[in-house]
């Protein structure tokens, strides 16, 4: 059983829609990752928070804006996503960014843009 | 610059028999080193880790991998393998970059077990 919980399961939405994905841990990890994966590909890194606070953005489009309310929540907002935006989304926790690098993961999000 | 390498795409093979999967990684200072695995429609989860010590690591569903540092390798082993051992293999990476460890994934090995 995983420890990180994502919401929700599947999603499938129009390009003009609103919604948003959620990721909970309740490790007490102070980091949390939000990655992209498409098809036989490993995952890609959008977004990075330490301690509630963005560290990392890998020059992701605006399309896709994250939100870390306290440290066991993350939210990843999506608007106005392309057809190509459709993708497994995972979410990952880490204790610390200067740690390991050791992730736990979601079972993800799969996401259809139609 | 780090990365990783994933030798083979696909790796099949027949149940009860032995695998390996290999990966190689290049960095010029000490790194650890992730063997995840993901099941379809599932996130990904830590098969093993190196960190320090023994270069022999052993991890769940008996599966282990060692570390070999003069060739930059961390190949994943399993003596005989399962039906259930078909998924896809992740190896990672990581190094500090500027206080942060983010690990580098490599592209993947599909293993796939026949009957």
């Amino acid at each position: 059983d995983t420890e990180v919980t994502q919401t929700p399961k599947h999603l499938v939405m129009g390009m003009t829609n609103k919604k948003s994905l959620k990721c909970e841990q309740h490790m007490g990890h102070r980091a949390m990752y939000w990655y992209k994966q498409k098809a036989k590909k490993p995952p890609e890194l959008m977004f990075v928070y330490s301690y509630e606070k963005l560290s990392i953005n890998e020059s992701v489009p605006s399309r896709f804006s994250p939100e870390c309310p306290n440290s066991s929540l993350l939210n990843l907002h999506l608007h106005a996503l392309q057809p190509e935006d459709s993708a497994l989304y995972l979410c990952a926790s880490s204790p610390r960014l200067a740690q390991t690098g050791e992730l736990f993961f979601g079972e993800g999000s799969r996401l259809t843009v139609l | 610059a780090q990365s990783v390498t994933q030798l083979d795409s696909q790796v099949p093979v027949f149940e009860e028999a032995p695998v390996e999967l290999r990966c190689n990684y290049s960095s010029s200072v000490s790194v650890y080193l992730f063997w995840y695995v993901q099941y379809p429609n599932q996130g990904l989860q830590l098969l093993l880790k190196y960190l320090s010590g023994s270069t022999l690591v052993k991890g769940i569903n008996g599966f282990e991998a060692e570390f070999n540092k003069s060739q930059t390798s961390f190949h994943l082993r399993k003596p005989s393998v399962h039906i259930s051992d078909t998924a896809e293999y992740f190896c990672a990476v990581s190094k500090p970059q500027g206080g942060s460890y983010i690990p580098t994934f490599g592209r993947g090995t599909s293993l796939i077990v026949h009957p």
